[in-house]
């Protein structure tokens, strides 16, 4: 099984539904990431945790938010999907200090 | 505030050729550095790290890069390409003592030519 589990692998959705992307760990981190990937931009970071009562805005969280059910789970959700949204989501954690990033395979999501 | 610029979003090699791919990057306080590649289809994969040891950091695949302080660079090199090395590659810095966030830069395809 993969370190990071990242569900659905691909969607489509349709503008103004509430859609939620899930990301599951068994690598033990604290530090969980959610990032967005569009040709040429790289990745921008959307949220992020450190534990479970910790919840912090990245540089694009508009139109997002996240929930942090476990050390082991950390969810996206779109209120209210638009075509903008449209992009590779990658879920990340990481342990303290300077390990590095451990990726999910992503979720592809088109919203049309 | 971090920032990181890789020059050229492709690069087109020859196989056998040598692989350089630039990254510099802008950081209030003393960075780690990091290279991710991205294979179709496929999440990030950690190439190497810099975080404050040795300046010529080696890596998987037979990557490495050097850490310039003077010239705020931290390029990507590879002495002979391979047709497996195509794929996107990704420059990231984070500091020392921050909260362990990456800032990413824009990536940079490779292409290898037979």
């Amino acid at each position: 099984d993969a370190d990071v589990t990242q569900t659905p692998r691909n969607r489509i959705t349709k503008t103004g539904k509430r859609i939620m992307l899930e990301c599951s760990q068994t690598k033990g981190h604290d530090r969980m990431y959610w990032y967005r990937q569009d040709p040429g931009l790289g990745l921008r970071l959307i949220y992020y945790s450190f534990d479970v009562k910790d919840i912090n805005k990245g540089e694009i969280s508009d139109g997002y938010s996240v929930s942090r059910q476990a050390q082991a789970k950390f969810s996206l959700s779109l209120e209210s999907a638009i075509p903008n949204q449209t992009a590779l989501y990658f879920c990340a954690t990481s342990s303290q200090g300077a390990g590095g990033y451990t990726f999910g395979s992503g979720t592809r999501l088109t919203v049309v | 505030a971090q920032s990181v610029t890789q020059l050229g979003s492709h690069v087109s090699v020859s196989e056998g050729a040598l692989v350089l791919l630039r990254c510099n990057y802008s950081s209030s306080v003393p960075p780690y550095l990091f290279w991710y590649v991205q294979y179709p289809n496929q999440g990030l994969q950690l190439l190497l790290k810099y975080t404050s040891a040795a300046t010529l950091v080696k890596g998987i695949n037979g990557f490495e890069a050097e850490f310039k302080k003077s010239e705020t660079s931290f390029h990507l090199t590879k002495p002979s390409a391979h047709m497996s090395d195509a794929a996107e590659y990704f420059c990231a810095v984070s500091g020392i003592g921050n909260t362990g966030k990456l800032i990413f830069g824009q990536g940079t395809t490779l292409q290898v030519k037979p």
